[in-house]
């Protein structure tokens, strides 16, 4: 079945850049995009960014000048990497499966990781 | 930005009810291919979100019929019938006609 799993350093501090991986099972990441949303702890859902089948990315221009997105296909992982953090920057880090057919919709998401940013 | 607005942000139903949230946008969610990319996730209580509807009204693998969606351009709405316990959480709206994707500000529902 598909599986998705974010892991990655809980604890950051501010200007430090942060490096997630997600790993996924059940399908291949040259046949489904991967996303990357943050949720604020208490909070709503934000998309960062995708990497799409292709290999190509779309970022969201609130973080797009620090974030950076990329793929190892034989390993089955994507990686989130930002830049410059900020105590804003804290929150739960989810990874998703997109289906770009289905208008870039998320169809399996992974448990999510926990990332505080703070001094 | 779409910005997507939900109504209400809190509802409280009894068991066996019916219940409608409402999703704005503040532009057309009809693509230039015709089709409207307007989801709908549910985040259950320490859970991640999870998917029921896509494309306004399709239900995803294994969503109950008591969930469906309607509606067109900028006003979408989730309708879920015969509520359960495990309905309870927070339902979210999301747009993927247009980027950056963005969400609905979430809406709670609780069980009285």
């Amino acid at each position: 079945q598909v599986q998705l799993k974010e892991s990655g350093p809980g604890l950051m501090q501010p200007s430090e850049t942060l490096s997630l991986t997600c790993t996924v099972s059940g399908f291949s990441l040259t046949s489904n995009g991967v996303g990357w949303v943050r949720q604020p702890l208490g909070k709503g859902l934000v998309w960062m960014g995708t990497i799409w089948a292709g290999g190509s990315t779309n970022y969201n221009s609130a973080v797009q000048s620090r974030l950076s997105i990329s793929r190892d296909t034989s390993k089955s992982q994507v990686f989130l990497k930002m830049n410059s953090l900020q105590p804003e920057d804290t929150g739960t880090y989810y990874c998703a499966r997109q289906d770009y057919y289905s208008g870039a919709v998320f169809d399996y998401w992974g448990q999510g990781v926990m990332v505080t940013v703070s001094s | 930005d779409v910005v997507m607005t939900q109504t209400p942000v809190s509802l409280s139903v009894s068991l066996g009810g019916q219940v409608s949230i409402s999703c704005r946008s503040s532009q057309s969610l009809v693509h230039n291919n015709g089709n409207t990319y307007l989801s709908w996730y549910l985040q259950k209580p320490g859970q991640s979100p999870q998917l029921l509807i896509y494309k306004v009204s399709n239900r995803f693998s294994g969503i109950s019929d008591r969930f469906s969606g309607s509606g067109s351009g900028t006003d979408l709405t989730l309708k879920i019938s015969r509520v359960e316990p495990d309905d309870l959480g927070v339902y979210y709206c999301g747009q993927g006609t247009q980027y950056p994707l963005t969400f609905g500000s979430g809406t709670k529902l609780e069980i009285k």
